[in-house]
Formats: structure tokens, C-alpha cells, sequence
């Protein structure tokens, strides 16, 4: 496609539901990228894939939290047991090669109550 | 330890030129600066990345002195539509596969008529 694709564009999820936010990346892309944005917030990193390899994920705030990309082009960020301070914008990036400009997607735009 | 540190916001009017600059005393070697740019509801967009000394591209300047521990963005004549976060970061390495970057809490610009 010609941009980073994120849905849902908008998540209202209750406390304790699992959500799963899908990212496809731009064709060809090699790199992917997830990152949470909290309200007038820089985006902070999650977690990054090299095809279907997810090299650091070391960015992942606890274990409820897991990404995959299983054959290096979609991948889906999980939340399970969502939790209030889990309320952020939810946001895909890629690039063709690392050290290139990244494409970010709008976001997914998640809502625990 | 914070990697970069902007003004938390700016004021122009339309035509003006306006730079805006970022401190970075403790980048490593290997890593570029670059700049990001977001909009209320969308992800952040690439502006320009540069190493050392003057990048120039279509939208910005990137001037970056030769101890490279702080650089500035130079948006030329801006207009309403320049009303935005700005975002300096320091990375990727050049010498890294991974990529990671680390984003602050930006410049908020405020294009005025």
C-alpha cells in the first residue's frame, strides 16, 4: 500500500478485555516498529522486527504485552488483561532499511474504562 | 538521562523563518540526528536526518555544528499548516541494524496569521 495501515483507528476496550491492534506495514519493508504515545507524550518504544525476527522488545512495559509478525509483513500488537494506564495511542512504523526514514501509521487509539 | 532537549514551544507568524534548536551533549558517535514532525490525530512524519555540517532538503535545513552536540531546524517562511509537534532525536546508528529511536516531548509550534 502506499502508507503504514493501523486498524483499528479507534479501541474502547473494559478493564481486563484482551485487544489485539493489526499494523501492515508498506510492501517491502523490512523493518517494523511499534511505539506507545501517551497524551501530550513523545512516542516511547515498544518494540522492533527485522522481517519476522522481533530483535529487541525490550521496550514492552510487562508480560501482558506481546507483538509478532510471523511471516515479516502484518503484525498484530496484543494486549491482554488491559489495564487503565494501558490508554494510549498505539503506533506502526516502518522503513525499508534500518537508518532511513521511518512511515508511521496514524495509530491505533486505545481506551481502557 | 534525558538523549535530547527542545523548547517545549514556539510562536511564528506566517512567512517567518523559524528555527528551532535541540541540544544533544551526550550523542554517541555513530548516531544521526533526525527530525520528526506530527499532527493532532497522525503519526509522526519525517523530516530530515543529517550526520554532520548542513542537509538541505525540500521542506527544512538541518545545520549541525562540528562538535555536533546540539543541531537546529530551520523551517523557511512557514505557513498555518507548519502548526505542529517537532520532534529531535538522536539515532539511529549508522552502524546499528536495530534502529531503535528515542523519541522527547517535541516542540509544539504555533504558526499565527
Amino acid at each position: 500500500g502506499a502508507g503504514v495501515s493501523q486498524s483499528p483507528r479507534y479501541k474502547v476496550a473494559k478493564r481486563g478485555q484482551d485487544v489485539a491492534l493489526r499494523c501492515d506495514p508498506i510492501s517491502g519493508h523490512v523493518s517494523l516498529f511499534w511505539y506507545q504515545q501517551a497524551l501530550g507524550q513523545g512516542p516511547e518504544f515498544l518494540t522492533y522486527f527485522q522481517n519476522e525476527a522481533q530483535l529487541d522488545k525490550s521496550g514492552l512495559p510487562s508480560d501482558r504485552f506481546f507483538a509478532e509478525r510471523p511471516e515479516g509483513s502484518v503484525s498484530t500488537l496484543k494486549i491482554q488483561r488491559t489495564q487503565q494506564e494501558d490508554s494510549a495511542v498505539y503506533l506502526c512504523a516502518s522503513s525499508f532499511r534500518t537508518g532511513e526514514g521511518y512511515t508511521f501509521g496514524s495509530g491505533t487509539r486505545l481506551t481502557v474504562v | 538521562l534525558a538523549k535530547t532537549t527542545q523548547p517545549i514551544s514556539m510562536d511564528s507568524y506566517e512567512g517567518q523563518e523559524v528555527n528551532i534548536t535541540c541540544s544533544h551533549n551526550n550523542i554517541a558517535t555513530n548516531d544521526y540526528i533526525t527530525w520528526y514532525q506530527q499532527f493532532p490525530s497522525q503519526g509522526p512524519r519525517f523530516i530530515i536526518q543529517g550526520y554532520k555540517t548542513k542537509v538541505t532538503n525540500e521542506v527544512a535545513s538541518l545545520f549541525i555544528p562540528a562538535d555536533r552536540k546540539s543541531s537546529t531546524l530551520s523551517l523557511p517562511r512557514v505557513s498555518l499548516s507548519d502548526t505542529a509537534v517537532y520532534y529531535c532525536l538522536v539515532g539511529p546508528d549508522r552502524g546499528s541494524t536495530l534502529g531503535r529511536l528515542y523519541f522527547g516531548r517535541g516542540t509544539q509550534l504555533t504558526v499565527w496569521p
